[in-house]
């Protein structure tokens, strides 16, 4: 298995502009977390979907950005606008099943930097 | 509010040594407990768990010992090796799916 795959590893943008990052889980995965790791902040939890329905978007900042999981193998984080404080590294993260003790398996992240 | 901290920013062994790396948390309804490891330019990597009604859980080379008095979580590597130099996280869930990860230690393994 090829593991979560994420794509772009590496974003470089303008304040201001629209980002998306996406996110195709472990095949078979029913759940998909997104994370956003800083070093101020650490490891956040950002929002996460159980087959395919978000199921809680609390830890998403602000209303810039949106989550999508059109079907099981795909998903998009979208900042717009984006602002120097959204640089970080944000982490797709899957697992099968929704119990507390499910692992979850991380891909390697995207590296944002908003100039 | 409720988090997980650790005690120790950076800890460094020499090679073939144990380590312990600590960890404490708040929440006293917390009732899982994981570990993990992440490498340079990788993202975090599942290392062992344990749950609430256990104080000790053994894997290959790791332990976790967890004490629930004092809300104290020690993850014990025996026999460090180069390839264990990491930051290492250790998380807590209450229920649910939400997990709450600690700042990270990061380990040095001297050769």
């Amino acid at each position: 298995d090829a593991g979560v795959i994420q794509s772009p590893r590496h974003e470089v943008t303008e304040m201001g502009q629209e980002v998306t990052l996406r996110c195709k889980p472990i095949s078979g995965h029913n759940s998909l977390f997104w994370y956003r790791q800083t070093m101020m902040r650490g490891l956040e939890l950002l929002i996460y979907f159980n087959n395919n329905v978000p199921i809680d978007d609390s830890g998403m900042p602000e209303d810039r950005f949106s989550a999508k999981m059109p079907n099981a193998s795909f998903s998009t984080l979208k900042i717009q606008p984006s602002e120097p404080r959204d640089s970080a590294v944000y982490f797709c993260a899957s697992s099968f099943g929704q119990g507390v003790t499910d692992t979850q398996y991380f891909g390697p992240g995207t590296r944002l930097t908003v100039l | 509010g409720e988090s997980v901290g650790l005690h120790l920013p950076t800890l460094s062994v020499q090679e073939g040594d144990n380590s312990i790396i600590n960890c404490a948390y708040s929440n006293s309804a917390s009732d899982y407990f994981i570990w993990y490891k992440q490498e340079s330019g990788k993202g975090p990597q599942f290392i062992i768990d344990i749950r609430s009604n256990m104080d000790k859980r053994q894997g290959q080379r790791v332990t976790v010992l967890l004490n629930k008095t004092v809300k104290h979580l020690s993850l014990q590597i025996a026999a460090t090796q180069p390839g264990d130099s990491a930051v290492y996280f250790c998380a807590e869930n209450t229920g649910g799916f939400k997990t709450i990860f600690g700042a990270g230690t990061r380990l040095f393994v001297k050769a």
